[in-house]
């Protein structure tokens, strides 16, 4: 049973358009939650991360948002541009600094000129 | 820098083969690990180090050996081969135990078992 969930494989939007990718996990346990991107033929690149007593973490393009009571979090990117096209991951840890990394299944974004 | 490398990038072995992946830090890091990604899910730790000598299970440790006897290397042991071992490798590394967020990623290794 996937405790990160992000269930949307994939996802298209065209380029200085709002990308939203969207995460949901079920363990009440999770209190750090971070992204990834990932291109093709390369590892997993860290992107953005939150900590449970935010709701909300910004990174020039990149915003993260959480709802804890809703146990979800969403990336939004403002605006897309075609090299953000990759497999975003959403991960989760039961505090920063724990080792037991949860990752969702990740969503492909392609961001189209 | 090189960063974390990972060796080979592709490997095909038959059901009952052993072999050993290779991962090498040159950022002094002392927490390293690796993952395999399947399909339709995420990544999943397999094992983990946060030093040399020390080693520990992650989520799917079963029929994979590791050991860290340099601070600079974790390699990767499948002792013999089963299909369900095919997937992609990635390992892994930070420079204090558990800081997530600085996290590095090799390229990972493509593994497939016939």
């Amino acid at each position: 049973d996937q405790q990160v969930k992000q269930n949307s494989p994939s996802l298209s939007v065209q380029e200085g358009r709002i990308s939203i990718l969207n995460c949901d996990y079920t363990n009440s346990m999770f209190d750090y939650f971070l992204w990834y991107k990932k291109y093709p033929a390369e590892g997993p690149t860290f992107l953005i991360s939150i900590s449970s007593i935010k709701d909300k973490n910004e990174d020039g393009r990149f915003t993260v948002f959480l709802n804890k009571s809703a146990k979800h979090l969403s990336l939004h990117i403002v605006p897309s541009q075609p090299g953000d096209s990759a497999v975003y991951f959403c991960a989760a840890t039961p505090g920063r600094g724990g080792q037991n990394f949860v990752f969702g299944p990740g969503t492909r974004l392609s961001v189209l000129p | 820098n090189a960063g974390v490398t990972q060796t080979p990038k592709f490997q095909v072995l038959k059901t009952g083969q052993s072999m050993t992946l290779q991962c090498a830090q040159d950022m002094n890091h002392e927490y390293m690990s690796w993952y395999r990604q399947d399909p339709g899910m995420g990544l999943r730790l397999i094992h983990y180090s946060v030093g040399a000598g020390i080693t520990d299970q992650g989520e799917v440790p079963n029929g994979y050996n590791v050991s860290r006897s340099t601070t600079e290397d974790f390699p990767l042991r499948l002792l013999s081969a089963a299909p369900s071992q095919t997937s992609v490798y990635f390992c892994a590394s930070s420079p204090l135990a558990g800081v997530t967020d600085t996290q590095y990623f090799g390229p990972g290794t493509r593994l497939t078992v016939l």
